[in-house]
């Protein structure tokens, strides 16, 4: 069973800064990572697919990167709305489904 | 615009059956490459995927759960279904339904229902 690991767990930062976040899998997964944001009291929102590819309507200053088992998620600048906890989540073939990390929460400094 | 709206029970005794009821709406469940899922989160807690039904019918489970869990679909409504049973006070969380797509390769979850909280207790 591939398991993922987010680190920081808690990235405390200023509007308009740079969020860097990681996931690292414990095998490789090739490219088939996803991101997700989560609001209080929200559904989890698709960010990004296959490593690097944004989901419909997600803005450009979301962006993926990685393969195998380590990928960044990379905030190029914070807006007030991007304070939210983050997912990563990978699809596995045995046993099947899908697992995801325990998230990382971006908070306001 | 596919919408997923889940529906069912709010509270649950302990030892019984959960069951909720996810209806899709926007687009045919039939129709299409996709996993419709279900996928839990305690409160304060992370994401645990649940398990997931194929257009064909097909099942897969968490194997942590699989013992307890069916997953069901009901074509002519549109509505896919969970069932756990034998549940305890760990089994409350908020569940979600969703689809799964990129069945293939790159899956991932790009609808979720808003959630229903379900809460186990006497």
């Amino acid at each position: 069973e591939i398991v993922l690991t987010q680190s920081p767990a808690t990235l405390s930062l200023s509007p308009g800064e740079r969020a860097t976040l990681s996931c690292r899998a414990s095998q490789s997964v090739s490219s088939y990572l996803a991101w997700y944001q989560q609001k209080p009291g929200q559904a989890p929102r698709l960010l990004i697919y296959d490593a690097s590819n944004r989901a419909t309507g997600i803005p450009a200053r979301f962006s993926g990167s990685g393969s195998g088992t380590d990928f960044t998620l990379t905030i190029s600048s914070l807006e007030p709305e991007d304070f939210a906890v983050y997912y990563c989540q990978q699809r596995s073939n045995w046993p099947p489904g899908i697992t995801f990390g325990p998230g990382t929460k971006v908070d306001i400094k | 615009q596919v919408q997923l709206q889940e529906s069912g029970p709010g509270l649950v005794k302990p030892s019984q059956t959960l069951s909720l009821t996810c209806t899709v709406s926007g687009g045919s469940i039939s129709s299409g490459s996709y996993y419709w899922s279900w996928i839990r989160q305690p409160a304060g807690k992370g994401l645990e995927w649940i398990g997931r039904i194929y257009t064909s019918g097909s099942t897969n489970y968490n194997p942590s759960l699989k013992s307890r869990v069916t997953i069901s679909v009901d074509t002519s409504k549109n509505q896919f279904s969970l069932k756990l049973s034998s549940v305890t006070a760990a089994d409350t969380a908020v569940y979600y339904c969703a689809r799964e797509t990129n069945v293939d390769t790159a899956t991932s979850i790009d609808y979720w229902g808003q959630g229903t909280l379900v809460t186990v207790s006497s």
